[in-house]
């Protein structure tokens, strides 16, 4: 079975600073979607950023940056300039390929970011 | 696009009683749906994962009598908490899974509803 990895229960940045998340998983498998959430103190669980693992450039959206490693099974996200919206918890996700995945994801514990002003 | 609806968004019933969660999506469609569970402070823990047309597959160790799913159309699965107790206060969310185009592939949360049992 798959499991992922989140080894950073809280981290905390500057506002306009960035900051770098961590998250490692195992699988056996080749293909597979790794997936970062946001989920702000409103608990709307918000789809950040994800990344197919068959594609080696790494994926980004605006101030959002993954660091994909496959041959290590790391998958770090990066923010940017850092804002006191980007506060939340985030949660790294991984979701087989396979046709009878059945589209399920396994997510990591989570990271709990604090912007500070 | 890919919004996803669930109501209520909050909910207290008295011990015993049966509560309805309903979850939609509204701009897809979507033949799979799941429900989570959610403590203070924790990761999402899998329920159950729904498919239109067909029975919904639970994760080991949730009761299957107790949390009744249908999802009896592409945009619609419900989530039924027979007899109501305590300890079955949470946080519960559903998510769908996009069939079409640019959502394919990827879960959309609900905004989650917040079952409180007295």
């Amino acid at each position: 079975a798959q499991t992922v990895t989140q080894s950073q229960p809280e981290m905390s940045v500057q506002e306009a600073e960035t900051v770098t998340l961590s998250c490692t998983y195992d699988t056996s498998e080749s293909d597979y979607y790794l997936f970062w959430y946001k989920q702000p103190p409103s608990r709307q669980m918000i789809l950040v950023i994800r990344q197919e693992a068959y594609k080696q450039q790494n994926a980004t959206e605006n101030r959002f940056s993954v660091n994909f490693q496959k041959a290590a099974k790391s998958f770090s996200l990066k923010i940017s300039d850092s804002q006191l919206g980007d506060a939340a918890m985030y949660f790294c996700a991984y979701r087989s390929a396979s046709g009878g995945s059945n589209y399920k994801l396994t997510f990591g514990k989570g990271t709990l970011l604090t912007v500070n002003p | 696009g890919a919004v996803v609806s669930q109501h209520p968004s909050r909910v207290i019933c008295k011990s015993g009683t049966s509560v309805k969660i309903e979850c939609r999506s509204l701009d897809f469609q979507a033949t799979t749906m799941f429900w989570y569970r959610q403590f203070p402070k924790q990761s999402l823990m899998l329920m159950a994962t729904s498919n239109e047309g067909s029975k919904a597959t639970y994760e080991q160790g949730v009761e299957k009598d107790k949390f009744l799913i249908n999802h009896a159309s592409l945009t619609l699965s419900t989530l039924t908490v027979t007899s109501a107790h305590p300890e079955d206060s949470s946080f519960y969310i559903c998510s769908a899974v996009g069939t079409s185009g640019g959502w394919r592939e990827t879960q959309y949360f609900g905004p989650g509803t917040r079952l409180l049992v007295l």
